[in-house]
């Protein structure tokens, strides 16, 4: 199966800092990787598709980078409605994984 | 406006079985492959189960395989998950969720609210 991590596993910064996740899988998934945003008592909701693709109707202060095995969640801007836990999965191959995830805080 | 819209979950004894439903509207249901995901307490979301369209491929995790079992009623927009032989570390939130457009490599684009699992011994 592929491993995915995350890190950092926590983060504060301040209202309008840039925040940069990052995602590694243990073996190449090429871009096949989404990013996602859960709020506590609330469904996940899709960010970022194949590495680098912005879901419609999500800020554009969001972005994703990377390929292979190293990819990064960025914010370019943070804001207090970002406060939740960051996710990234592979959908290369069946199992699908998901990495334990960054909680963001504001500082 | 796509919606999904789980069901049935709640408390169980260990051993014992539950059936979630996931309701689906706002698409063309038959046309994506559509999975469950969970989250138990604490931990991070961890892929169940995914059915393509037609229900031509089916996969598992590992640690659910041979116990649950996804079914889909494309007449109905509805999603299946048959438990069985539930365990603790079953006991999660549920969700489903929309993946790939005829095509099992796809993200999670939309995700049901969830429904509660919990698991007594």
């Amino acid at each position: 199966d592929i491993q995915m991590t995350q890190s950092p596993s926590t983060l504060s910064a301040s209202v309008g800092d840039r925040v940069t996740i990052t995602c590694r899988a243990s073996q190449s998934i090429g871009g096949w990787l989404a990013w996602y945003q859960q709020v506590p008592g609330k469904a996940p909701k899709l960010l970022i598709y194949k590495a680098s693709n912005l879901k419609s109707g999500v800020p554009s202060r969001f972005s994703g980078s990377g390929s292979g095995t190293e990819f990064t969640l960025t914010i370019s801007s943070l804001q207090p409605d970002d406060i939740a836990t960051y996710s990234c999965q592979q959908y290369n191959s069946f199992p699908w994984t998901f990495a334990l995830g960054t909680k963001v805080e504001i500082k | 406006e796509v919606q999904l819209v789980e069901s049935g979950g709640g408390p169980v004894k260990a051993g014992g079985s539950l059936r979630l439903s996931c309701e689906a509207s706002g698409f063309i249901f038959s046309s994506y492959t559509m999975n469950w995901v969970r989250r138990a307490p604490g931990r991070g979301l961890e892929w169940v189960s995914s059915i393509s369209s037609s229900s031509t491929y089916i996969y598992y995790a590992q640690s659910v395989r041979g116990r649950f079992t996804i079914s889909r009623d494309d007449a109905r927009s509805a999603l299946y998950l048959q438990m069985n032989s539930l365990r603790a570390e079953d006991a999660a939130v549920y969700y489903c969720a929309r993946g790939g457009y005829y095509d099992t490599r796809g993200e999670n684009d939309y995700w049901g609210q969830g429904t509660l699992v919990t698991v007594s011994s």
